[in-house]
């Protein structure tokens, strides 16, 4: 069974700040998902990717495989990025079938003004 | 986009329960999640083309049903008080093992 660990668990910064979130997983998978979760429920996804890195207007996410790593980076955060961030992994068999998700905790972020 | 009904929901415990989630259209997988307040997502299970494809930790009174019409549905029975968290459902297309999933809001179920 994969254990995805994330860290922070909390993370508090000022407007503008460069933001990284960590997230590390134990065995192989087929890809790694970065996901946004406001209050109240809803998930966003953001990333999916297996090898390298990928970037959406301030969001990049960049994994490694070898080390079984991944990073979320937010360039000049924004209060408007206050959520919590997950990090999920997915297996795929070969023969068919696979896994759901694996989640991390998440890490909660705010962004003060 | 993916919607799920009911919103919010408050049964007893040993009753039953029906959530409802309508896929994205033209999605062939549906995975369902507990997410407990404070913690992060567990998967349930996911269908694929109608047939159960993969099952996390969870008890067979936890069932599942997908139907041709983009529409799937999780059944609880004999509910307990930990069952008390948020029900989420993702559809997704899986293509060459890609699976990227896209997320209801969720049904936040509590159990008295």
């Amino acid at each position: 069974k994969n254990e995805v660990e994330q860290s922070p668990q909390n993370l508090t910064a000022q407007e503008g700040e460069f933001i990284t979130i960590n997230c590390s997983y134990s065995v192989g998978i087929s890809a790694l998902h970065w996901l946004q979760q406001h209050p109240g429920g809803g998930i966003v996804s953001l990333f999916m990717l297996s090898s390298g890195k990928k970037k959406h207007g301030r969001l990049i996410a960049t994994i490694n495989i070898q080390e079984k790593h991944s990073s979320l980076h937010i360039t000049a955060s924004h209060p408007r990025d206050s959520a919590v961030y997950i990090c999920a992994v997915s297996v795929w068999y070969s023969g068919g079938g696979a896994d759901g998700l694996t989640f991390g905790k998440g890490t909660h972020l705010i962004i003060q003004p | 986009g993916v919607t799920q009904s009911p919103t919010h929901l408050i049964k007893t415990r040993g009753q039953q329960v029906t959530l409802r989630c309508s896929s994205q259209s033209g999605h062939n997988t549906v995975s369902w999640y507990q997410q407990a307040l404070g913690q992060g997502p567990q998967f349930i299970f996911q269908y694929y083309r109608e047939e159960e494809n993969g099952r996390g930790n969870f008890p067979p009174r936890f069932s599942g049903l997908q139907f041709p019409n983009d529409s799937s549905e999780l059944n609880v029975n004999a509910l307990e008080l930990d069952d008390s968290a948020l029900y989420l459902c993702a559809s997704s297309l899986v293509l060459a093992g890609v699976n990227e999933q896209f997320f209801g809001p969720g049904t936040r179920l509590t159990v008295l």
